[in-house]
């Protein structure tokens, strides 16, 4: 079945610690998009990936970075600079530029020990 | 910038109409979108409207679409508890990379 896997499932992060959450797409979109979820609160853009080898800050990128050097995989590392890493992590993707569905993942609960 | 805004919480009986409202402040939105995400889940694409379009019906779902007050809204008929989810509100500009902006979400709850 095509989809998007999200790994792990929940991770979690000492002081002063990087740690990646892996994304990966079987759907052959070009699009691929992390978000973050804090409870009570919408979605919030980090990071975007239109193409291989290209990507975009979002809105809260700061803390964060990834990396797109294979057209299925996406992922993201959390880096000891964002002070408040706990949440839920949602990586996303879409065909291109003319389809306007954007699919998800299941997720991954990040928490700092 | 944009802004999208839902309020937080809706509790409905076991076989009643649901409405979930949503209101938007970009304009230039092409396309307008329903998520549901059941716990610890991702999100899950419901339905989507062109912001040309008055309605759209799908099975047990309606979507109202007022272009004129920014207002959306999401009708769900004989609500099941198996409807009990959060539920976003979304919107989007065809050809933007950005894709969408998301409300903070409606936690529907059904009771028996």
């Amino acid at each position: 079945d095509g989809g998007i896997t999200q790994s792990p499932k929940y991770l979690f992060r000492k002081e002063g610690q990087n740690v990646t959450l892996s994304c990966e797409q079987n759907l052959n979109h070009d699009a691929m998009y992390w978000y973050r979820q804090d409870p009570g609160q919408g979605l919030r853009l980090i990071y975007y990936s239109q193409i291989v080898n290209d990507f975009q800050k979002g809105d809260i990128a700061e803390g964060y970075s990834v990396s797109r050097e294979k057209k299925e995989s996406f992922p993201l590392t959390v880096t000891s600079a964002q002070k408040n890493p706990t949440a839920f992590y949602l990586c996303a993707s879409r065909q291109g530029d003319s389809d306007e569905k954007l699919f998800f993942g299941s997720g991954t609960q990040l928490s700092v020990l | 910038g944009e802004d999208v805004e839902q309020s937080l919480f809706l509790s409905v009986r076991e076989g009643d109409s649901s409405v979930i409202n949503c209101t938007y402040t970009d304009s230039s939105s092409t396309y307008l979108y329903w998520y549901k995400q059941e716990p610890g889940a991702g999100l899950q694409l419901l339905t989507y409207i062109f912001s040309n379009m008055d309605m759209k019906q799908d099975q047990r779902l309606t979507v109202l679409l007022n272009k004129k007050d920014k207002h959306l809204s999401l009708r769900i008929a004989d609500t099941q508890t198996g409807d009990s989810a959060i539920y976003f509100c979304a919107e989007g500009t065809s050809g933007s990379a950005r894709q969408l902006t998301f409300g903070s979400g409606t936690q529907l709850t059904v009771l028996p």
